[in-house]
Parts: structure tokens; sequence; C-alpha cells
């Protein structure tokens, strides 16, 4: 059965730190890692990661995937408080037809 | 265009009942998956359609169960309900082309049906 363990579970930063939010998975088949940031009710789409060692950036956000050692991290830097979120991570198998997400890092920024 | 459109966005249910909800996706997306979301146990996968067939179920009873239409928009029916099915129910959509196949598994979401048993 396919595993994803987010840490740490609740993290509370002030405006302008730098925070990392890390991923690690356990999936057979292993496809792609996707990262959903959630404010209110709907997910919305940060990234999708299918290889190893190539840096996605959006903005402040940016995140990276290790295949070899099955995890992940999200960066967020110079945070603000509108990052105050849940931030989901979640992983696709070659049948490509689910996700199986984490439990999910919740993010408070502090003004 | 529009996202993904999910109704009702708030119910409440006691015991017993059953409950159906709707979900209208992204135009010309084709698969709609549905999740289940709840503090204890965060996003559950339920099923997944794609051109009316359920391609794939996540481990949820039989009184869970939904069906897609024709224009794609799906509904899922929660029977003889429990106090454990409240929860936050969210609709996916994609332009997953076939299952198995190299395609877009990124998920849009709509915001949700806050379900309430009580």
């Amino acid at each position: 059965e396919d595993k994803v363990v987010q840490s740490p579970l609740s993290l509370v930063v002030h405006e302008g730190d730098t925070v990392t939010l890390n991923c690690s998975y356990e999936v057979t088949n292993f496809r792609s890692l996707l990262w959903y940031k959630q404010e209110k009710k709907a997910p919305t789409f940060l990234f999708m990661l299918t290889s190893s060692g190539i840096e996605k950036k959006s903005g402040r956000l940016s995140s990276i995937l290790d295949k070899k050692e099955l995890f992940s991290i999200l960066n967020i830097t110079a945070t603000q408080t509108g990052d105050s979120a849940i931030y989901l991570c979640a992983v696709t198998d070659n049948a490509g037809n689910m996700l199986t997400f984490g439990g999910g890092t919740r993010l408070m920024v502090k003004p | 265009k529009a996202g993904v459109t999910q109704t009702p966005r708030y119910l409440i249910k006691t015991r017993g009942q059953q409950v159906t909800l709707s979900c209208s996706p992204i135009s010309g997306h084709r698969s709609v998956s549905w999740y289940q979301q709840t503090p204890g146990q965060g996003l559950q996968f339920l099923f997944e359609y794609f051109s009316e067939t359920q391609r794939n179920k996540g481990n949820f009873p039989g009184r869970f169960s939904g069906r897609q239409f024709s224009n794609s928009r799906s509904e899922m029916n929660v029977s003889t309900l429990e106090l454990g099915d409240s929860a936050l129910y969210l609709c996916a959509s994609s332009s997953r082309p076939g299952q198995g196949l190299k395609g877009n598994e990124k998920l849009f979401f709509g915001s949700g049906t806050q379900l309430s048993v009580l």
C-alpha cells in the first residue's frame, strides 16, 4: 500500500522566515509527486515532480525530488501571512488513477 | 474557464439518511475523482470516473457509490449515513486521457461539500 508521510505536522513562523516542508513516500511503481496548498477548502496545485534533482520554482516557492531517498522538500522563502495554509504532498503510481496524500503540514505565518 | 463546481456547499443530515453530492468538472475534463477529507484521516481516495466508467475505487464500504454522466458531470451518493461520514467531500477533475497511459495526472479540486451527520 502506498504511503506518504509529511513533517512537521505544524509550523509557526514569522513573516520573512524561510521554511522547509518535508515529504517522504513509499509507492510501488512511482510516477509523480505533487504539492498542493489548501487555504480554506479547495487544494490548489503548486508543483508536480517526476525527475530527481530538478528543482521547480514558482516565485518564492521551490521544490525538489529525490527518487533515491524517496523524499521531496518544499521551500518557501521570505514567508508572508498569505502563505498560511495546509500544504499537502501526494504521489501517483504508474496506473495514475489516484493520488495518495500525506497528512499535510499546517503552516502559520505570523506578522 | 470555470473551475470545478460542487454543490451543495454544506449539508446537514441525520444518521440513516442518504445524501447525493454533485460535481461539475472543468470544461473538457473527462476524469472526475472524489476524495474524503477528515481531520483524523486526511485526504482519502474514494473513486475515479472516466467516460462514465468507474476506473478505480478506494477502500470505502459499498454505502459510498458514484456515477458519471455523458457530459462528465458526476454525483456521489452515501446511503445509510453514519456519524463517521461527517467530512469534507472534494471532487477533482483532470484531463488525463486514459487509464495507464502517460497523461496529466494533475488534479484540479473544487471547494468541496461539507457534510455533517448528526
